[in-house]
């Protein structure tokens, strides 16, 4: 399995609908896991942190399966102003360093 | 508000040519780091720095160097460009640990013709 994977899409969806994503990763013991946002040509900007509780930030849900070792965002009620790349970020099995998954891409329609 | 900011947006460079992509925080983070971004391949870690003067190599350090005499300043190095570094490349910094949330950089895009 590869450290971390995320589905490339692209979703496409239309304004006001709800998207999840989903990301797996291969170590275990991985304690750091966090959501980023990258627009076309732009830099990755942190979206959330993922706790094992899981977490919300108004529109966006991010909920950690440690069991299955998976994360999951969850998107509702989208906006045109979500459409970019969402990376899946997870740290590496020495602690030592970020994996970033390669991107979900999303794009919202009016 | 973190600011990361690298010194060109663009840069044009011939084959073997000697490149230096700069990069300054303001926020007193410990830890530094470069990557790179291809298409397809997404972000790839190059060198980071965990204090002055310290290196450590990533995943992918063959053809690069790195300089960290400062604690603000991470100086990336293609000692002799070629063509297959025409790339995004992106610095990063962080607070805590080296596994902590990472701020970037605006990124400089190169290309090595």
């Amino acid at each position: 399995r590869k450290e971390v994977e995320q589905d490339p899409g692209p979703f496409n969806v239309p304004e006001g609908a709800t998207v999840a994503f989903n990301c797996t990763y291969s170590n275990s013991a991985s304690q750091s896991f966090f959501w980023y946002r990258q627009d076309c040509r732009k830099e990755p900007k942190l979206l959330m942190s993922v706790y094992s509780s899981g977490n919300e930030d108004g529109r966006f849900t991010a909920q950690l399966n440690r069991a299955s070792q998976y994360i999951s965002l969850l998107i509702r009620d989208s906006k045109l102003s979500d459409s970019a790349t969402y990376l899946c970020v997870v740290n590496n099995q020495a602690g030592t360093a970020l994996i970033f998954g390669k991107g979900t891409t999303l794009s919202v329609s009016s | 508000d973190v600011k990361v900011t690298q010194s060109s947006r663009y840069l044009v460079k011939r084959t073997g040519e000697k490149v230096f992509l700069e990069c300054v925080q303001d926020m007193d983070h410990e830890n530094m780091f470069w990557y790179r971004q291809d298409p397809g391949l997404g972000l790839r870690l190059i060198y980071f720095s965990y204090d002055v003067k310290m290196k450590e190599k990533g995943d992918i350090p063959e053809g690069y160097s790195v300089s960290r005499e400062k604690k603000e300043r991470f100086s990336l190095i293609l000692e002799s460009a070629s063509t297959n570094q025409t790339s995004m490349y992106l610095c990063a910094s962080s607070l805590g640990g080296r596994a902590d949330i990472q701020y970037f950089g605006a990124g400089t895009r190169l290309s090595v013709l």
